[in-house]
Parts: structure tokens; C-alpha cells; sequence
């Protein structure tokens, strides 16, 4: 298995809903991100969970909530969020060993959010 | 800071033409990792190519080819005999070594190729 999975792909929330986004990868990969992408913009880092431990939030608001239950999730809760926060939110998973050689980061499909 | 330079905002070609791509970077790192992405309209980021901070030598790989050079700071990449399929934007990233590989992407360039 090779790949980052991402789920949902759409969501469609109202701000005062509360949900979340959910990321898995079954590569073994230790370091895990989450990004905020918005239309002809480069992807912006938000979080990094290195060995299952928050490393980097890149201050985000406290409106975004990430969690990760074990190496292999990764999930993004999401409350009271504003329309400006709708966006392409991407995950990706890198090895986060030693070897240069494999230290690319892989990219799930994204969730495209809109917030109403 | 990090910081990576994508100058072409859009690049447009005809099918079977070559376009090189280019990205200028800064960093005070001596060891880092350089990468390039492609962006599909479907969204998916997907890795095209890693080079790292010590390896200047240049590869091929099909229609795809690099030129990374250290001196300039650059680390260009061309598409020979282009496709429609390549149409997407690609996007030049600069990694950290540490610091949970922390990444700076350019800000991408949209290629679109025509019939």
C-alpha cells in the first residue's frame, strides 16, 4: 500500500458545525502533516506530527484541532470555522528516517471544505 | 528563511515542444532536500523528483529531466516532447533536514499544454 487516503472528499459545513477530517497511510511512515490549500496558492503547512508527537503548528488557529490516535492516522477536528477557511486541506506522509533517499513527502487526494 | 522562487507564473506550449521549468531557491541550510510536484486539476500533489543538497548530478528519466546547480541555487525541470496529460501545476519545494523536514514550496507554475 502505497498511498494516503483522505476522508471526505467534499464537506460542506455551517460555522457553527463541528466535524472532522481524517488521513490514513499504511507505509509506516512517521511523520505526518497536514496542509491548507487555497485556489492558485502553494499548499501552506499547518501542522506536523513527528513519532505520533505535535513537532510544528504553524500558529493556526485554535479553531483547527489536529489529532494523531497512532502512526498510521491522522485527523483534523474542525469547530466554528469561518467562510474564509474554505480551502483544499491536504495530508501527506513522509519516512522520517535517516536516508535522504526517501525522504519525499506523499500527498493524499485532499478534502475540499467549504464553510457556508 | 527559506525561500523558493518559481519566476513563471504560466507557460503555455504546443504538444511535442520541450518547456523547462524553473525555480530559484535561498537557504542558510547546507544540507537540504530539493523536490518538484505536479498538481493535476484533480488536486493530488504528486512527487516527481528528490534531489539533495550534495548531489549535483543531473538525471534523466523518460521525457523528464533536472538540472540542479548549486552555485546558482537552481534546480530547473524539463519536460521533453510535452503531452496534453502534463497540463497541471508544478510546483519546486525546498526541505529542511531536520525540523520534521519542514517543506517551502515556490509559489508554482501553471503549464498548459495545447493540441
Amino acid at each position: 500500500d502505497t498511498e494516503v487516503t483522505q476522508t471526505p472528499k467534499h464537506l460542506v459545513m455551517g460555522m457553527t458545525n463541528k466535524k472532522s477530517l481524517k488521513c490514513e497511510q499504511h507505509m509506516g511512515h512517521r511523520a505526518m502533516y497536514w496542509y491548507k490549500q487555497k485556489a492558485k496558492k502553494p499548499p501552506e503547512l499547518m501542522f506536523v506530527y513527528s513519532y505520533e508527537k505535535l513537532s510544528i503548528n504553524e500558529s493556526v488557529p485554535s479553531r483547527f484541532s489536529p489529532e494523531c490516535p497512532n502512526s498510521s492516522l491522522l485527523n483534523l477536528h474542525l469547530h466554528a470555522l469561518q467562510p474564509e477557511d474554505s480551502a483544499l486541506y491536504l495530508c501527506a506522509s513522509r519516512k522520517a528516517g535517516r536516508e535522504w533517499r526517501e525522504n519525499e513527502q506523499f500527498f493524499g487526494p485532499g478534502t475540499r471544505l467549504t464553510v457556508l | 528563511a527559506q525561500k523558493v522562487t518559481q519566476a513563471q507564473t504560466e507557460i503555455s506550449v504546443v504538444e511535442k515542444e520541450d518547456v523547462t521549468l524553473d525555480c530559484v531557491y535561498e537557504t542558510r541550510d547546507t544540507t537540504y532536500y530539493l523536490f518538484w510536484y505536479k498538481q493535476p486539476p484533480s488536486g493530488e500533489l504528486v512527487f516527481l523528483i528528490r534531489r539533495n543538497s550534495f548531489d549535483e548530478q543531473n538525471e534523466i528519466s523518460g521525457r523528464y529531466s533536472w538540472n540542479f546547480q548549486k552555485s546558482t541555487s537552481s534546480f530547473n525541470f524539463t519536460i521533453t516532447a510535452s503531452q496534453v496529460v502534463d497540463s497541471a501545476v508544478y510546483f519546486c519545494a525546498l526541505s529542511e533536514v531536520t525540523n520534521a523536514g519542514k517543506s517551502t514550496f515556490g509559489d508554482g507554475t501553471t503549464l498548459t499544454v495545447k493540441p
